[in-house]
């Protein structure tokens, strides 16, 4: 399988404790974005690498979250001290430099989070 | 501010009719469009996209249809299809902005009936 692939798939964990994402891109991506989606709306931006460096962050980001992409291949997402506001789908997306891709970025199966 | 809107939460439609999912926009600067398919507990699929310099993509069942001068885009199934029951996300993203960075609206619902 060469699309994208996130770790942990799902993640129960108590109001408080740190948890950390793991996405792996499509390789040969050098365009690396963290998307959360709640239930019923759409995916929101969170943030968004260009090789190892982070070029973008979302207002969404708060202090608590922090993301890394230290080789410019795989990137993670660790959310500290995690509320229960935070329960969502994460999702990891990547897109590539080919010709004629547009702007069509493709997305991982998403790590659910729950904080109880 | 909601960028990019999808009013219609649900749309229930009987195997082989059409299928039409509508978006609209507000961000003039946005010069491309794709719609994604979501599966429950999935992550979203890409489908189709157009660029603003289109009016219309059609790839198999799928077409994509942009109005600029409205700010409204709209995706057709033709023939729907009980595997089309997923949730269609609008999508839009800044030529201008180096990120690549895509505005989704909130999802509609779509359930093909047999």
């Amino acid at each position: 399988d060469t699309g994208v692939s996130q770790d942990p798939r799902h993640k129960i964990t108590k109001r408080g404790q740190n948890v950390t994402f793991r996405c792996d891109p499509i390789s040969e991506h050098n365009r690396l974005y963290w998307y959360r989606q709640t239930l019923g709306q759409g995916p929101e931006f969170l943030t968004y690498f260009q090789n190892e460096a982070q070029l973008e962050k979302s207002r969404l980001l708060s202090d608590r979250f922090s993301a890394e992409r230290p080789k410019g291949s795989f990137s993670t997402l660790e959310i500290q001290r995690t509320e229960q506001g935070d329960s969502a789908m994460y999702l990891c997306a990547s897109r590539g430099w080919e010709q004629g891709s547009g702007n069509t970025i493709y997305f991982g199966e998403g790590s659910w989070l729950t904080v109880v | 501010d909601q960028q990019v809107k999808q009013n219609s939460p649900s749309l229930s439609v009987q195997e082989g009719r059409i299928s039409i999912l509508n978006c609209d926009y507000t961000n003039s600067m946005f010069d491309y469009f794709l719609w994604y398919k979501k599966y429950p507990a999935e992550g979203p699929t890409f489908l189709i996209s157009i660029s603003s310099i289109k009016d219309k993509n059609e790839d198999g069942r799928f077409t994509v249809f942009l109005n600029k001068s409205a700010k409204h885009l709209s995706l057709h199934i033709v023939p729907s299809q009980p595997g089309d029951s997923a949730v269609y996300f609008c999508a839009a993203s800044e030529g201008s902005s180096n990120t690549g960075k895509l505005i989704f609206g909130q999802g509609t619902t779509l359930q093909v009936k047999p």
